[in-house]
């Protein structure tokens, strides 16, 4: 079974303030991907990274894979009252009979202060 | 833009009754997915589906049972409702395998007292 650790699992900070937030396993997965979700609605994909070591930059998000594909971290500069959610990544395997089946890690809930 | 649905949206059951929760979506997706939400756990895959007519059990598939009739449907059924089956439930599809994106209901919040 594979498992993602995300940390931390609680993150409150001020408007302003920068942050990461890590996903970390000891299996390869052959994508990753991070999900924003807010009270009362289901997850929403902000990004999808599939190389190792690959940059993607989504605004002031900014996401990276591991070059082993085991890890990721996704980092917000000058964090807003609107990045306030509950950040979630996602490992993905390649063909068979993976089906796009998605193992999650366990989430980390982001608290923006004005 | 109605994506995929999900209804109920809040339910409450006693112990031991049965219920579907009902997932539709009209973006033709060919996988559909159920997982549960439990504070600090993520979320767990229940069942999934390839297709219509083709089901598979996801990580935690006890208490469950789901059907794919059609590409658009594919609900969950609680048999015998256990207090341990309290959670929020999400439907989700994907038009692509691998590195597709998962669209997710805006889910159904279960009691089970």
């Amino acid at each position: 079974t594979q498992l993602l650790e995300q940390s931390p699992q609680f993150l409150s900070i001020q408007e302003g303030e920068n942050l990461t937030v890590y996903c970390n396993s000891s299996s390869v997965f052959s994508s990753l991907q991070w999900y924003r979700q807010e009270p009362g609605e289901g997850p929403v994909l902000l990004v999808t990274v599939v190389t190792g070591g690959e940059v993607k930059k989504l605004k002031r998000l900014t996401f990276q894979f591991g070059d082993a594909r085991k890890d990721s971290s996704l980092h917000i500069t000058a964090a807003q009252p609107g990045d306030t959610g509950l950040y979630l990544c996602a490992g993905g395997n390649a063909g068979g009979t993976s089906y796009g089946k998605l193992t999650f890690g366990q989430g980390t809930i982001l608290t923006v202060h004005p | 833009n109605a994506g995929v649905t999900q209804t109920p949206k809040f339910r409450i059951l006693k112990i031991g009754q049965s219920m579907t929760l009902q997932c539709t979506q009209d973006m033709n997706h060919n996988y559909m997915y159920w997982y549960r939400q439990d504070p600090g756990m993520g979320l767990k895959l229940i069942y999934y589906s390839v297709g219509a007519g083709i089901t598979d059990k996801g990580e935690v598939p006890n208490g469950y049972n789901v059907s794919r009739s059609t590409t658009e449907d594919f609900p969950l059924r609680l048999e015998l409702a256990a207090p341990s089956q309290t959670s929020v439930y999400f439907c989700a599809s994907s038009g692509a395998s691998d590195t597709g994106e998962l669209f997710f209901g805006e889910g159904s919040r279960l009691t089970v007292l």
